[in-house]
């Protein structure tokens, strides 16, 4: 079955206690992306893979790092969190980029609290 | 900047009312994707439809239709004979090409009461 995995799903952690949320993609897809969702703010993209070894920042990228050493994993990694990054995070992939992005497939997604 | 709005935060319809959901886009570049997605209470989000922004063409698939004006950076959604699944939360969505980056709107939560 296609899909995105992302782990944990929930979690509740303290003020600079470094985090990863970790994401797997099973469809051989180049494109990957993090995305965090707050009420009335809709999704924002953090960080976003090109490919193994290509990341960029996405919009918010403050706070957090990527890495995309394999094609299927794509970690998002929260080295000293802090309570304004508590939020619901997703992971996506997508394939096509030379022909623009097909549709994105989305993780279930990871509630992320930072007390 | 905000790059897509979507200005309606929350809709309220009756069941089998139509309903139709806005979403501006802004931008500068010649090449770009627009989306929308569905995100139900359960909380996954739903991809639904994908345009690129040389494709100009409206789209029906069943009881949902897309509208694409370039003229007014428009790409709204609507919804026929609405029902209580459609109660959701959507999203729109541009991918620009040159940046190879995605832009969201904030949303607009629709209810459907039956």
């Amino acid at each position: 079955e296609a899909q995105v995995t992302q782990n944990p799903r929930y979690l509740i952690t303290v003020t600079g206690k470094k985090l990863t949320v970790t994401c797997s993609q099973n469809m051989n897809h180049e494109y990957m992306s993090w995305y965090r969702q707050d009420p009335g703010l809709g999704l924002r993209q953090i960080y976003y893979s090109m490919n193994v070894e290509v990341t960029d920042k996405g919009d918010v990228p403050e706070g957090y790092k990527v890495s995309r050493k394999e094609k299927r994993n794509f970690p998002l990694i929260l080295e000293s969190p802090s309570p304004n990054q508590t939020s619901l995070y997703f992971c996506a992939s997508s394939s096509g980029l030379a022909g623009g992005p097909y549709e994105q497939f989305f993780g279930p997604g990871t509630r992320l609290t930072v007390l | 900047a905000q790059k897509v709005t979507q200005a309606q935060t929350e809709i309220s319809v009756v069941e089998k009312e139509d309903v139709t959901l806005d979403c501006v886009y802004e931008t500068r570049d010649t090449t770009y994707y627009l989306f929308w997605y569905k995100q139900p209470p359960s909380g996954e989000l739903v991809f639904l439809i994908r345009r690129n922004s040389f494709d100009e063409q409206n789209e029906i698939s069943g009881r949902y239709s897309w509208n694409f004006q370039k003229s007014t950076s428009s790409f709204n959604f609507t919804i026929t004979a609405s029902q209580v699944v459609d109660s959701a939360v959507y999203f729109c969505a541009l991918f620009l090409y040159n940046f190879n980056k995605f832009y969201f709107g904030s949303g607009t939560k629709l209810n459907v009461k039956p």
